[in-house]
């Protein structure tokens, strides 16, 4: 039989090249956003936040821009290596009534090429 | 530095036998989370506990309850497994509870036959 499943997002680059990684958010009044980076077989790892009166944040080869105008933030990973090859999902904290909490993107898969 | 420890890292259950996932953090952190993870479907919150001493319902808490042991102890209990919670799972932990990073353990793979 033929099995149907769910596919990520896939983003192929060339190793060296910069890679960039989107995500649309949901909530208008989400205010602090986080990118994660999941290896096969294993949790997903903090990568870089950013709170959202901020636009831009750099990191060790890694930069998020934020657009709120648009609900939108981006990853850029320059240089990239086979060692990146991951899926990697944003997340957004969303304010509630009853407090506040994280909601997390299904991902996009990156692979590196050598 | 451990971080968030979880165990088991792999478990076959057959339909409505129990089991705890047992979920350690050396951080001091407050917070800590359950979180299941299937395909399409994102990370979603089981439970958390926002400080020692408390508890409550995430996104999907049907067929799970949870106990903050002391602060640094999380476990998510099975009573009664069904096929639909064949999944990872993810323990996770943060300083505080709300506008904080959270800090994933490594994962464990629950299949129920």
């Amino acid at each position: 039989g033929e099995s149907v499943g769910l596919h990520l997002p896939t983003l192929s680059v060339q190793e060296g090249d910069n890679s960039i990684i989107n995500c649309a958010y949901s909530n208008s009044a989400s205010d602090y956003f986080i990118w994660y980076k999941q290896e096969s077989g294993k949790g997903p790892q903090f990568i870089i936040d950013i709170r959202s009166n901020m636009d831009k944040r750099q990191g060790q080869r890694v930069t998020v821009l934020l657009n709120k105008t648009v609900k939108h933030l981006s990853l850029q990973i320059a240089a990239t290596q086979p060692g990146d090859s991951a899926v990697y999902f944003c997340a957004e904290n969303i304010q509630e009534t009853s407090g506040s909490r994280l909601t997390f993107g299904e991902g996009t898969q990156l692979t590196v090429n050598p | 530095n451990a971080g968030v420890t979880q165990t088991p890292k792999f478990q076959v259950l057959k339909t409505g036998q129990s089991m705890t996932l047992q979920c350690a953090q050396d951080m001091n952190h407050n917070s800590m989370y359950w979180y299941r993870q299937d395909p399409g479907m994102g990370l979603r919150l089981i439970y958390y506990s926002a400080s020692e001493g408390t508890t409550d319902k995430g996104e999907v808490p049907n067929g799970y309850n949870v106990s903050r042991l002391n602060k640094r102890e999380f476990s998510l209990r099975l009573e009664s497994a069904a096929p639909s919670q064949t999944s990872v799972y993810f323990c996770a932990s943060s300083p505080r509870w709300g506008r904080n990073t959270i800090y994933f353990g490594e994962g464990s793979w629950l299949t129920v036959v």
